[in-house]
Formats: structure tokens, C-alpha cells, sequence
């Protein structure tokens, strides 16, 4: 089993909809977790870091649920701009990052 | 944020040479970074973690001899892809963080290495 697993989609979802994406890890002692996201070709950029009671950040909601060992992230009234592959991030150990797959992303017009 | 600048962001070698990339954190002291690799849509796959002065924990099934991690001072980590063959043809991308586990990584632009 994967450290860290995402369904890679595509998800094809047109604006303004809903989109929310799951990502689960097999270490039980992982310490923190982050969404990233990464447009084509481009280095991965910090979307939002995911703690335990949740948060918030405008348009984007993660969510952590350590007792199913996934995290989430909900996207509201999504934009075009949104389309690219979404990465969840899960430190474990000795500070060691690992990424999920990834989940792409296509906001359509 | 914190910026990490990785040289050179586009690198073209024949088969057989050596490629040195280096991965510098700009505006903090990295004490621990990482180097991955990117495959035509697929995720990053870490290939290895190094802390400053100390040698560099690879990842299962990468070969140290071949991917050469140096890691000498807190603000510079390079990788050597030493005698290049067309299958290491790929994106390399390096991260670096300040330690604690609560801290982003902050990445590098990314390596685009094409082996001929």
C-alpha cells in the first residue's frame, strides 16, 4: 500500500460547481499535512496547510480526520483558474515530505 | 515566502556525461532538503532527504552511486546525475525546509533534464 493515495482523476467539473478531493496515508504517527498545488510543468506552490480542527481559506476548506487517516479539500464556486493537479502532502518521521499522487483538476467554462 | 532557487531550470547532456544540479535557499537557512523527480504526469517521487552535513538518506530503489547528493552548507544542496542514460531524462525538483515538521517545504523551479 502507498504512503499516500489519491484518486487522480481527472475531475471535470464546470464553474462555479463544487469539487472536493480525498487523500489517504497509511502512517498512523504522520504529524502534518498540507495541500499543494501544481500548475503544468511548474514547481508544486503551498495551497493551504490542513489542521486538525479544520480550516478555512476563502474558497478552499481542508479537513483532517486522523481516526480514517485522510485529509481533504473542498473547493466552493470553483474558477477556471483552479484547473490544475492538486497534491497532498503528509510529514512523517524524520520530517520527511511525501506527495500523493495527485488529483487533477479541469474547472470548465 | 520562502525562496529556493534551483539551477539550471533547463539541461540538455549526452548520454554517458555527468549533471550537476544545484537547489540554493535564498532567505533561510535549509536544514533539511529534499530532491525529487517528476515523470510526465505523474506525482513527485522523493529520491532522497540530506541534513546539512550529514549524508543524504536516499529513497528505496535509488541508486546513491548514481544520484551524487551533497549537501555542504545550509543554504546550498546539489545533485549530481553521474554517467546520464536517456531513462534518467526527467523533471528534477528540489525542496528545503528549516526542520520542524509543521514547517512548509518551499520548492525549487524544477530541472528539466533531457539525456541524448
Amino acid at each position: 500500500r502507498k504512503e499516500v493515495e489519491q484518486d487522480p482523476g481527472p475531475f471535470n467539473v464546470p464553474e462555479g460547481a463544487t469539487v472536493a478531493f480525498n487523500c489517504t496515508y497509511s502512517n498512523s504517527a504522520s504529524q502534518s499535512f498540507f495541500w499543494y498545488r501544481q500548475d503544468c510543468r511548474k514547481e508544486p506552490k503551498l495551497l493551504m496547510s490542513v489542521y486538525s480542527s479544520g480550516n478555512e481559506d476563502g474558497r478552499f476548506t481542508a479537513q483532517l480526520n486522523r481516526a480514517s487517516q485522510y485529509i481533504s479539500l473542498l473547493i466552493r464556486d470553483s474558477k477556471l483558474s483552479d484547473s490544475a493537479t492538486y497534491l497532498c502532502v503528509v510529514v512523517s518521521g524524520t520530517y520527511k515530505y511525501i506527495f500523493g499522487t495527485g488529483t487533477r483538476l479541469k474547472v470548465l467554462a | 515566502g520562502a525562496v529556493v532557487s534551483q539551477h539550471p531550470s533547463r539541461v540538455i547532456c549526452k548520454s554517458g556525461t555527468s549533471v550537476k544540479i544545484e537547489c540554493r535557499s535564498l532567505d533561510f537557512q535549509a536544514t533539511t532538503m529534499f530532491w525529487y523527480r517528476q515523470f510526465p504526469k505523474q506525482s513527485l517521487m522523493l529520491m532522497a532527504t540530506s541534513n546539512e552535513g550529514s549524508k543524504a538518506t536516499y529513497e528505496q530503489g535509488v541508486e546513491k552511486d548514481k544520484f551524487l547528493i551533497n549537501h555542504a552548507s545550509l543554504t546550498l544542496s546539489t545533485l549530481t546525475v553521474t554517467s546520464a542514460h536517456p531513462e534518467d531524462s526527467s523533471f528534477y525538483i528540489c525542496s528545503a525546509t528549516w526542520g520542524t515538521a509543521n514547517t512548509e517545504a518551499f520548492f525549487g523551479q524544477g530541472t528539466r533534464l533531457t539525456v541524448v
